[in-house]
């Protein structure tokens, strides 16, 4: 089956640690994003990438870093600077422009 | 610079009556808009979307969707709401002139009532 996945579900860390949420896709999709979900907030996007090896900054990139080595992957990388990082990822997916996102599951940081 | 709003927070409705979610949204081109439901710790279900042509749009589960130009709104509807439709419901906007960069609303949470 295609589809987006987004592995752990859940994932605890320490302040002050950096920590990396994983994101595939099968679905032979150029483009993917992140975005991080808030109550009250809603979607607010972090990064997207267009193409292997390049990317964009969403409206709060700061405090996050990506990659796009692959066009299957996109891992996020929540650094230390990042002030509130506990909050629910969730990274998605589309082939082109006109299409809607393809979702994964999300995952839910809680950092303490 | 795109953005979304959603004025409701929460939208409570009786089942079997009709139901609306309100967005709006601006861009500096012309839009592609869409609308998403999310249920508790999932990812989000696309329902609809306005790309080009006939400003009523139909989606899954009995939803549609009216895109209105002049109010640069594209509120979601449902005839006849039923308790299975509570969620919270994401609009979005993507700015046709190329680029993939998609922003959403803030949500709004639909609590449909037996």
């Amino acid at each position: 089956d295609g589809g987006i996945t987004q592995s752990p579900k859940y994932l605890f860390r320490k302040e002050g640690q950096n920590v990396t949420l994983s994101c595939e896709q099968n679905l032979n999709h150029d483009a993917m994003y992140w975005y991080r979900q808030d109550p009250g907030q809603g979607l607010r996007l972090i990064y997207y990438s267009q193409i292997v090896n390049d990317f964009q900054k969403g409206d709060i990139a700061e405090g996050y870093s990506v990659s796009r080595e692959k066009k299957e992957s996109f891992p996020l990388t929540v650094t230390s600077a990042q002030k509130n990082p506990t909050a629910f990822y969730l990274c998605a997916s589309i082939g082109d422009r006109r299409d809607e996102q393809y979702f994964g599951p999300g995952t839910r940081l809680t950092v303490t | 610079a795109q953005s979304v709003a959603q004025p409701e927070d929460q939208v409570n409705v009786a089942e079997g009556n009709p139901l609306t979610v309100k967005c709006t949204y601006s861009v500096s081109g012309n839009p592609y808009l869409f609308w998403y439901v999310q249920y508790p710790n999932r990812g989000l279900q696309f329902l609809l979307k306005y790309i080009t042509g006939d400003n009523l749009v139909k989606g899954s589960y009995g939803f549609e969707a009216e895109f209105n130009k002049s109010q640069t709104s594209f509120h979601l509807k449902k005839p006849s709401a039923l308790v299975s439709d509570s969620a919270l419901y994401f609009c979005a906007v993507r700015d046709n002139t190329g680029g993939f960069k998609t922003i959403f609303g803030a949500g709004t949470r639909l609590f449909v009532k037996a």
